[in-house]
């Protein structure tokens, strides 16, 4: 069946712009994450959904960054003003209700800021 | 979440078997040890996770030791696919994962 997927695979944008990164989690998948990963490095917590709802936030990593999620399906992430330092593979992943069912990531969207 | 160390790097040759170590030594009673892989390009993939017991997939083991301070990853037969990222990870109450540096494996011909 159908994986997460994440679109744009690639984009290039100009400093100061916003951008929106979008994603189809795994039909049925309640949990839905977004991670980012610099060149080089581990993968950083940015947002969790349960459903509609966000009950963990805490690795956003300024007000620049907000996310959404509708009908417990698609969700975007949205960077206002873009950085350099927000250059990065942006992942997506969703999972299954209950005790720590396997996170299923998508490819990422890779994000330059020029 | 409490914190695991693995090896920066490892090196296996094709087709015999991989042990990929991890430490955590501050795991409390109620965190599962999971172990996800990431190939070049790609988003991380599920590998295996456990609590106590010593488990088994189509994919690998994971053996726990029984204080629960450390685990090992075993490929048992390496093949060149095999080559990626592999992380380590303690997931407690809060679901989330928190990703390390992981172990970069490089599988030889």
């Amino acid at each position: 069946g159908a994986g997460v997927s994440q679109s744009p695979s690639n984009k290039v944008t100009e400093k100061g712009k916003d951008v929106e990164l979008r994603c189809d989690p795994i039909s049925g998948h309640t949990a839905l994450y977004w991670y980012r990963q610099s060149l080089g490095q581990g993968l950083e917590f940015l947002i969790y959904f349960q459903g509609n709802s966000a009950p963990d936030k805490s690795g956003l990593p300024s007000d620049r960054f907000s996310a959404e999620r509708t009908g417990g399906s698609v969700s975007t992430l949205t960077i206002q003003r873009t950085q350099q330092e927000d250059s990065a593979v942006y992942l997506c992943a969703s999972s299954l209700e209950g005790q720590f069912p396997p996170l299923h990531f998508g490819n990422g969207t890779r994000l330059t800021v020029t | 979440d409490a914190k695991t160390t693995q090896p920066n790097s490892m090196e296996s040759n094709e087709e015999e078997p991989v042990h990929l170590p991890c430490n955590h030594s501050t795991i409390s009673g109620t965190d599962y040890i999971h172990w996800y892989r990431q190939l070049p390009s790609q988003g991380p993939e599920y590998v295996i996770h456990g609590l106590t017991s010593n488990v088994n997939n189509r994919m690998a083991s994971l053996a726990i030791a029984e204080d629960r301070k450390s685990s090992t990853l075993i490929l048992h037969r390496a093949t060149l696919r095999d080559a990626a990222v592999y992380y380590c990870i303690l997931r407690g109450n809060t679901g989330k994962l928190i990703f390390g540096q992981g172990t970069t494996l490089q599988v030889k011909p």
